[in-house]
């Protein structure tokens, strides 16, 4: 099955970017790159998600490496809400039980 | 706020007992998921139901099993607890089968005594 390995964790300054990456070098071609967070005491959300070209939404912005086998999630201005464990996810279009989520990175977000 | 609701919020019991747990998933989604997260295993996918039919099975248990009701809420029964069941259990739901994002709901928190 192909996995993700992330950092277990992470810090970074208020208001300040930050880059999270994701390692997944046995991907398939037909895996889809997601991105959830889990903060404290909540169910997981959705964060961002993409197949081949970069990615951007109103959370986060989403960079794909040109061979597929690393990513990066962006958060352009973190702030203290985003404090959570971020989970990079690989999910085969035809084959849901390779939705993999791992131990993801664990980010603390500093005043 | 999701939209997806999971009932009970706590749930406390014995080891040997039978137990269920509820979702409701956001108005219009037709497919729910559950995962079962505990602290040495993380977040693990147990099985999917599509508009009432089993659509795919994960790392579920044969004590557990789950079902999807013509309304669509979705109940996953729990029997025979062990302690190693203690985990919080999650369910979410999408809009249809090829998922792109799933709304989790706040979960339902089982411990075995």
């Amino acid at each position: 099955d192909a996995k993700t390995t992330q950092p277990n964790s992470m810090e970074s300054n208020e208001e300040e970017p930050v880059h999270l990456p994701c390692n997944h070098s046995t991907i398939s071609g037909t895996d889809y790159i997601h991105w959830y967070r889990q903060l404290p005491s909540q169910g997981p959300e959705y964060v961002i998600h993409g197949l081949t070209s970069n990615v951007n939404n109103r959370m986060a912005s989403l960079a794909i490496a040109e061979d597929r086998k690393s990513s990066t999630l962006i958060l352009h201005r973190a702030t203290l809400r985003d404090a959570a464990v971020y989970y990079c996810i690989l999910r085969d279009l035809y084959n849901f039980n390779k939705f993999y989520f791992g131990s993801g990175t664990k980010l603390n977000v500093k005043p | 706020d999701s939209g997806v609701t999971q009932t009970p919020k706590h749930l406390i019991t014995a080891t040997g007992q039978r137990v269920t747990l509820r979702c409701s998933p956001r108005s219009g989604d037709l497919s729910v998921y559950w995962y079962q997260q505990s602290l040495d295993q993380g977040l693990q996918f147990l099985i999917q139901y599509y508009n009432g039919e089993e659509r795919a099975k994960g790392n579920i248990l044969e004590r557990f099993s789950a079902q999807q009701f013509p309304d669509l809420h979705s109940e996953l029964n729990l029997s025979s607890l062990e302690l190693g069941d203690s985990a919080l259990y999650f369910c979410a739901s999408s809009p249809d089968r090829a998922v792109y994002e799933q709304y989790f709901g706040p979960g339902t928190r089982l411990t075995v005594t």
